[in-house]
């Protein structure tokens, strides 16, 4: 298994355009976060699944924002009409069903809009 | 909710030295502690994890931390760093015994200088 896998690792956009990355978890974890990070500051949650139901959102998670995990294996996190305030890296990141297990991060996608 | 204040955003410090990354935590309920090691251009890996029983936790790369429950405190320990060390450190917590979402720390950047 190689791990959390996103893509892109870059993306560069105008305000206004639409984006969406994808992340491909670890096969067996059933559980999927995203995270937003902007330089200097730790990551802050966005959203979470388990499985294919989304069971928690952030209330930075805004309108623009809308994720989905399908058939509960990879997930897509769309922005509608970017901002400039959107650019951060967006981090994905999977576990497995017990607690003591460790939550695995992707090298995340790096948004810039212009 | 839970928050998390790492008291450095900079450490620098000589090779071989000891480092201490300080982080203190706040929650109204028990909680677990954790802390992530973030190179450039990469994920988040773990470094440690405290979930319960002994307060001092050894992790990967020589790292160790100390729960305080009385201080709310989460300190990183090496007792000798290498330039590899080099990276940003974040501090994390999330309710104890739930699959909710990590909050992390700002960050701080440790810099071995040889």
């Amino acid at each position: 298994d190689t791990g959390v896998s996103q893509d892109p690792r870059h993306k560069i956009t105008k305000r206004g355009q639409n984006v969406t990355f994808r992340c491909d978890p670890i096969s067996e974890h059933n559980r999927l976060y995203w995270y937003r990070q902007t330089l200097g500051q730790g990551p802050e949650f966005l959203t979470y699944f388990q499985n294919e139901a989304q069971l928690e959102k952030s209330r930075l998670l805004s309108d623009r924002f809308s994720a989905e995990r399908p058939k509960g294996s990879f997930s897509t996190l769309e922005i509608q009409r970017t901002e400039q305030g959107d650019s951060a890296m967006y981090l994905c990141a999977s576990i497995g069903t017990s607690l003591n297990e460790k939550l695995f991060f992707g090298s995340g996608t790096q948004l810039s809009v212009l | 909710a839970q928050s998390v204040t790492q008291l450095d955003s900079q450490v620098p410090v000589f090779e071989e030295a000891p480092v201490e990354l300080r982080c203190n935590y706040s929650s109204s309920v028990s909680v677990y502690l954790f802390w992530y090691v973030q190179y450039p251009n990469q994920g988040l890996q773990l470094l440690l994890k405290y979930l319960s029983g002994s307060t001092l936790v050894k992790g990967i790369n020589g790292f160790e931390a100390e729960f305080n429950k009385s201080q709310t405190s989460f300190h990183l320990r090496k007792p000798s760093v290498h330039i590899s060390d080099t990276a940003e450190y974040f501090c994390a917590v999330t309710i104890s015994g739930s699959a909710r979402q990590l909050t992390f720390g700002s960050g701080t950047q440790l810099t071995v200088l040889p």
